[in-house]
């Protein structure tokens, strides 16, 4: 069983819409959690990071964290047609001084 | 630009040479690492140093070394390639040992071995 799971998608939403990515992990010592987002042919992006339970804003951004339920997901409002890329989930579980992560999530915003 | 820094972004081997590819990140970060990714498979860890003067295995790294040179340089040698080599090549670099902060990742190397 991978650590970090996610649905790979494609998700699509229309403009203007909010976006739910989700992401399960399975080793309950993770202690961060980071939202990376990598455009086609491009290298991944930290966008967002949360370490304690509950929500995290950020621009048009949230994440949120239910550590009791192991389960991190990112809500992008107000999507756009350049949100459109894959998103990575990771945490530092399995070992504390590395990055797990999930297969990503393709979004695509339509117009 | 501040970052981290790759060398070569393209190449192509044939089955059985040998090349390393190169990293340096000017962030005085600690911990850098090498992930490969590949289509249905995410980012999978090769091998990473904690600080400098360590290095440890990843979840794949067979057919791969690496050498810490200084604090800002981590490369991944291939001595012998194979067509399953064949991936994007992704290094990070890390303020925080445990990974607390994130990494920032360099652009890549996309290596296809024929």
């Amino acid at each position: 069983q991978k650590e970090v799971e996610q649905n790979s998608g494609p998700l699509s939403v229309p403009e203007g819409a909010i976006a739910s990515l989700n992401c399960t992990y399975s080793d309950r010592v993770s202690q961060s959690f980071f939202w990376y987002r990598q455009y086609s042919g491009k290298s991944p992006e930290l966008i967002m990071s949360i370490y304690s339970n509950g929500d995290k804003e950020d621009g048009r951004f949230t994440a949120q964290l239910n550590k009791a339920s192991q389960y991190v997901s990112l809500l992008i409002r107000d999507s756009q047609p350049s949100d459109s890329a894959t998103y990575l989930c990771a945490s530092n579980g399995g070992g504390g001084n590395k990055l797990t992560f999930g297969t990503g999530t393709q979004l695509k915003v339509e117009l | 630009n501040a970052g981290v820094t790759q060398t070569p972004k393209f190449q192509v081997l044939k089955t059985g040479q040998s090349m390393t590819l190169q990293c340096a990140q000017d962030m005085n970060h600690n911990s850098m690492y090498w992930y490969r990714q590949d289509p249905g498979m995410g980012l999978r860890l090769i091998y990473y140093s904690a600080s400098e003067g360590t290095t440890d295995k990843g979840e794949v790294p067979n057919g791969y070394n690496v050498s810490r040179l200084n604090k800002r340089e981590f490369s991944l040698r291939l001595e012998s390639a194979a067509p399953s080599q064949t991936s994007v090549y992704f290094c990070a670099s890390s303020e925080a040992i445990t990974g607390d902060y994130g990494y920032t990742f360099g652009s890549g190397t996309r290596l296809t071995v024929v």
